[in-house]
Parts: C-alpha cells; sequence; structure tokens
C-alpha cells in the first residue's frame, strides 16, 4: 500500500545512545517532515525538507540530525540520546502541507514511533 | 502563549448530539487552516480544510473568521465513530511549509 513507512515502531534506548529513526514515502512527495508528539503539547516540527538535498529546522531541532538524499528517505538521527527526548515520532509528506490546492495539502502520516530513553 | 491554541476537553457527549470545537490562532499572517483528526495512538489524518467562505463535508462544517482569528468545527448528529481528538492546523503566509499544530480537542460519544 501507498503512503509513509516508519520503523522502528518501538524503541527503548540508555541515555548517550545513538540511534536512526526510518522514514519512507512512495508517494513522489517533495516535502518530508518528522514531529514529535508529546502530552498536552500537541505535534511539533523538529526538522522538515522539500526536496533532495534540503533540509530546515522546525521548532524543536535541538538533539536530531536529519539528512535527505533521496526523495523517498528521510531519517531522523539521535546523537546522543537523553530523557527528554522520549516521545512518539511521526514522519509526514506531502506536496505541499500549507498549500490551498486540495488533495496536494494532505499530510500523511507515518504510524509513528514511540521512543522511550531511560 | 501558544500560536495555536484549543480547549483539550473532554467534550462528552450523546449520540445523535451537535458538538462544536473552537480554535485560536495568534499570528495573523496565517495562511491556510485544518483540521485533522486522531484516534488514539494512531497518526493524525486530513479530515477537511477550512476555507474563507466556510465549507461543509456531510455531517462536519468548518468556518473561518479571519477577524477574530478563530476557526471552528461543527459535528451534527454525533456517531460513536467520531470519538477522537481534533487538531486544529495552521500554516503561515510566509512559509506553507510549516505546520503549527494544536494541543487537540478530545471528543467521546456515548451512547
Amino acid at each position: 500500500n501507498a503512503g509513509v513507512t516508519q520503523t522502528p515502531k518501538f524503541q527503548v534506548l540508555k541515555t548517550g545512545q545513538s540511534m536512526t529513526l526510518q522514514c519512507a514515502q512512495d508517494m513522489n512527495h517533495e516535502y518530508m517532515s518528522w514531529y514529535r508528539q508529546d502530552p498536552g503539547m500537541g505535534l511539533r516540527l523538529i526538522h522538515y525538507s522539500v526536496g533532495a538535498g534540503i533540509t530546515d529546522q522546525g521548532e524543536v531541532p535541538n538533539g536530531y540530525n536529519v539528512s535527505r538524499s533521496t526523495t523517498e528517505d528521510f531519517p531522523l538521527r539521535l546523537l546522543s540520546a537523553a530523557p527528554s527526548q522520549t516521545s512518539v515520532y511521526f514522519c509526514a509528506s506531502s506536496y505541499n502541507p500549507g498549500g490551498v490546492i486540495p488533495g496536494a495539502n494532505v499530510l500523511t502520516f507515518g504510524a509513528g514511533s514511540r521512543l522511550t530513553v531511560l | 502563549r501558544k500560536e495555536v491554541e484549543q480547549d483539550p476537553g473532554p467534550f462528552n457527549v450523546p449520540e445523535g448530539a451537535t458538538v462544536a470545537f473552537n480554535c485560536t490562532y495568534s499570528n495573523s499572517a496565517s495562511q491556510s487552516f485544518f483540521w485533522y483528526r486522531q484516534d488514539c495512538r494512531k497518526e493524525p489524518k486530513l479530515l477537511m480544510s477550512v476555507y474563507s467562505s466556510g465549507n461543509e463535508d456531510g455531517r462536519f462544517t468548518a468556518q473561518l473568521n479571519r477577524a477574530s482569528q478563530y476557526i471552528s468545527l461543527l459535528i451534527r448528529d454525533s456517531k460513536l465513530s467520531d470519538s477522537a481528538t481534533y487538531l486544529c492546523v495552521v500554516s503561515r503566509r510566509d512559509s506553507s511549509y510549516k505546520l503549527i499544530f494544536g494541543s487537540g480537542t478530545r471528543l467521546l460519544v456515548r451512547p
């Protein structure tokens, strides 16, 4: 099925460990993004990309790195995990998520990755 | 103050009821507005875009009031399956790629 695939679904890390959350989409969307969702905080944008080779920071980028070598893939790296990074992470893609063209502005999310940092 | 604010609820209503949610946004340069729906422990999904003239999709009606900087979602004839969290989402005129999400309003529809 076409869509956004995230792995892993669950992960437990110790403080200081590193890991990469994988995200892949097969809809040929130029825009991809990573959000984190915490209770009472809503979804907050970590990093986003508007095409291969182009990335930019969102609201809460500290502690995370991204790269976009292909249109399909947008991995999120935690270099040194901290308990404050315990959260649910969502990858999402779109043609233009804030645009006004119906259909093209749909933001399609992956199923989420639940990360616990001890 | 959060850029997008919603009443967290929960709104607890019987089946068949009409329920309305409001969402306020603080940035007057906001351009596009959406309602997303999120089921428990699932990913958000687009419910509907919100247009200046207001728009309707079946039992759902969305309104935008730019002067007062709020958007609303009206659900008529509530179904048990409408139980979910409804997220208000706003994009800025200077960057349609940066969506700002509200914390969500939780709706519980009881039999």
